[in-house]
């Protein structure tokens, strides 16, 4: 079983909506990061945060807007998406010292925008 | 940034046989690279990594073999069994600079 959480697994929502993807990781990493993967594509690097401060932002449009509310904790606020931002969203968390470097994947947050 | 190539985009194999993808990357900072598959409505899991200081690392069936100089890795996967088919992503990354790349990806099938 993954050890990093994210809820909700599958999200439908408008284009005037506004919804949020939550992970959660109890491993004490303090990486932790966003990736979007579109299907049979690779995952794409959205935001890294690193010890709760955002350390990469992959010139992500304004409509997702990440949070990290702590050391466990990320999460990636949407706000007027569009269709073509249907895709799976994969949270990820690391180490940062120590260990091998793994990424270590949620299931993903499979999302629909009508 | 880093660019990772990845190869074949697709492989099928008879049971049995062996399996080999392969990956150039371009940034001679990258130091790890790591191996992850990724079984359909699942994120990718770790199956295998090696660091730059080291040229070959096997586990039971599968083993990764880089060249620092060529800029190559490969994955190869002995005696293949249908539960082996899956996306195979390579990736390269300076180790601790959150910044890991990923290939375009092998779907690999494996024919009982």
């Amino acid at each position: 079983d993954t050890e990093v959480t994210q809820t909700p697994k599958h999200l439908v929502m408008g284009m005037t909506n506004k919804k949020s993807l939550k992970c959660e990781q109890h491993m004490g990493h303090r990486a932790m990061y966003w990736y979007k993967q579109k299907a049979k594509k690779p995952p794409e690097l959205m935001f890294v945060y690193s010890y709760e401060k955002l350390s990469i932002n992959e010139s992500v449009p304004s409509r997702f807007s990440p949070e990290c509310p702590n050391s466990s904790l990320l999460n990636l606020h949407l706000h007027a998406l569009q269709p073509e931002d249907s895709a799976l969203y994969l949270c990820a968390s690391s180490q940062t010292s120590g260990g091998t470097g793994e990424l270590f994947f949620g299931e993903g947050s499979r999302l629909t925008v009508l | 940034g880093e660019n990772v190539e990845q190869h074949p985009s697709t492989l099928s194999v008879q049971e049995g046989d062996s399996a080999v993808i392969k990956c150039t990357y371009s940034d001679s900072a990258s130091n790890y690279f790591p191996w992850y598959k990724q079984e359909l409505g699942k994120g990718p899991q770790l199956i295998i990594d090696i660091r730059s200081n080291v040229g070959e690392k096997k586990d039971q069936r599968i083993a990764v073999t880089l060249n620092k100089t060529a800029k190559h890795f490969s994955l190869h996967i002995t005696e293949t069994q249908p539960e082996d088919s899956a996306v195979y992503f390579c990736a390269a990354s300076e180790v601790y600079n959150n910044d890991m790349r990923f290939g375009a990806g092998t779907r690999l099938t494996v024919k009982p």
